[in-house]
Parts: structure tokens; C-alpha cells; sequence
């Protein structure tokens, strides 16, 4: 099966940029999806087919995808960016997600 | 509003069965391929299955395979998780999830919580 690795967790001062990163095998020839997922919220679509922004997610989100590493940005973080990050990709005909990276805005 | 609403969780024994459905509105499910991702308590998202928009093809996670059924009723707009042989692994959020072909998943539904006791 095709797995994928995150870090647990992640921190951040306010106005800084984070970076989420997530690991799998040649993962750059695969569309990576990430998702945040705010404590008692259901999940929201923040990054598509690698770099995509849905419309009504800010600028601040940017995603990129290459090798073995996928990587989700946010710019000038804020404390409502706090929240819980996913990627995932698809692995033939499953869907995979990675374990989740808990983002710490302190 | 665009919205999934699913429903029959509950506490189930285990090796019960039960049947989760998920309702769809504002929009129509069959241009749509549909899926459930559960996520237990204070763990990560895990897919589950998934059904095309036409309902012809479905696929399974492997712990599943054999237990869960996935279908779905595009003229009621619903889909529905049947599962049986309940194992207490099962217990967690099953969120019903939307995303156009082969794509992403945009719409995520809030999700009925499954507790599976021994």
C-alpha cells in the first residue's frame, strides 16, 4: 500500500510562514490535495491538484509538489490558521491520506 | 445550501450491522463521485470507499472489503454505507464527502459518529 508521512505537529509565531510538509514515494508524479481540519470542524478543501486554491481560501495557502515531497505554505500565518493539515493523494484507485500535521500558531 | 446530512450512527454491538445514510442538497450527487472517510476518535482521516457518479463502479479500503457496501440513489440524492461484521475499530466519525471525478474532495458533511462496544 502507498503511504504518506507527515510531521505531527509544527509551530509557528503569528505572521510568520509555516510549511507542512508530506512524504511518499515519487509523490511529485501524483495531484496533491491538503485539507485543514479546525478542532470540531469537519475538514475544508485548502490546496488541489498540487497548487490550487479553491475559490474563498486566502492567498496565504500555497502548495507545491516535486520528487518525493509535497509541501503546503502559509505566508503571514494567522491564529485562525491553527488547525490540523492533511494531504492526500491517490494511490491507483485508493484514496491515501497522510497521518495529519497538528499547525501550532504561538 | 449546498450540504451533506448524514445520519444512523449510533452504539452497535460488535458483529451488528447498521446502515449510515447520507442526504444531499443543493446540489445534484450525480454529476459527482461520493465517498466516506472516517476519522476515530482523536486520530486522522482514513478513506473508506468510494462510488463513481453513476453508481457502476465502488471500491474499498481493504480493511472493509467484504464488510461495507457503498451505494448510492442519484433520483433521492442519498448514498448509504451498510456495515456489518462491526469490529470495535470500526467506532469513529464517518463523514460522507463529494468531489468531482477523479479529483478532490470539495463538500464534507459533519459527519455520524459510530461506536462499535464489545
Amino acid at each position: 500500500s502507498y503511504d504518506l508521512t507527515q510531521p505531527p505537529s509544527v509551530s509557528v509565531s503569528p505572521g510568520q510562514t509555516a510549511s507542512i510538509s508530506c512524504f511518499g514515494d515519487e509523490l511529485g508524479d501524483k495531484f496533491v490535495c491538503w485539507y485543514q481540519q479546525r478542532p470540531g470542524q469537519s475538514p475544508v478543501l485548502v490546496i488541489y491538484e498540487d497548487n490550487k486554491r479553491p475559490s474563498g481560501i486566502p492567498e496565504r495557502f500555497s502548495g507545491s509538489n516535486s520528487g518525493n515531497t509535497a509541501t503546503l505554505t502559509i505566508s503571514v500565518t494567522q491564529a485562525m490558521d491553527e488547525a490540523d493539515y492533511y494531504c492526500q493523494a491517490w494511490d491507483s484507485t485508493s484514496v491515501v491520506f497522510g497521518g495529519g500535521t497538528k499547525l501550532t500558531v504561538l | 445550501e449546498v450540504e451533506l446530512v448524514e445520519s444512523g450512527g449510533g452504539l452497535f454491538q460488535r458483529g451488528g450491522s447498521l446502515r449510515l445514510s447520507c442526504a444531499a442538497s443543493g446540489f445534484s450527487l450525480s454529476s459527482f463521485w461520493m465517498y466516506w472517510v472516517r476519522q476515530a476518535p482523536g486520530k486522522g482521516l482514513v478513506w473508506v470507499s468510494r462510488t463513481i457518479s453513476d453508481g457502476s463502479k465502488t471500491y474499498y479500503a481493504d480493511y472493509v472489503k467484504g464488510r461495507f457496501t457503498i451505494s448510492r440513489d442519484n433520483t433521492r440524492n442519498t448514498i448509504n454505507l451498510h456495515m456489518s461484521n462491526l469490529t470495535t475499530e470500526d467506532t469513529a466519525l464517518y463523514l460522507c464527502v463529494r468531489g468531482p471525478p477523479g479529483k478532490y474532495m470539495d463538500l464534507w458533511g459533519r459527519g455520524t459518529l459510530v461506536t462499535v462496544s464489545s
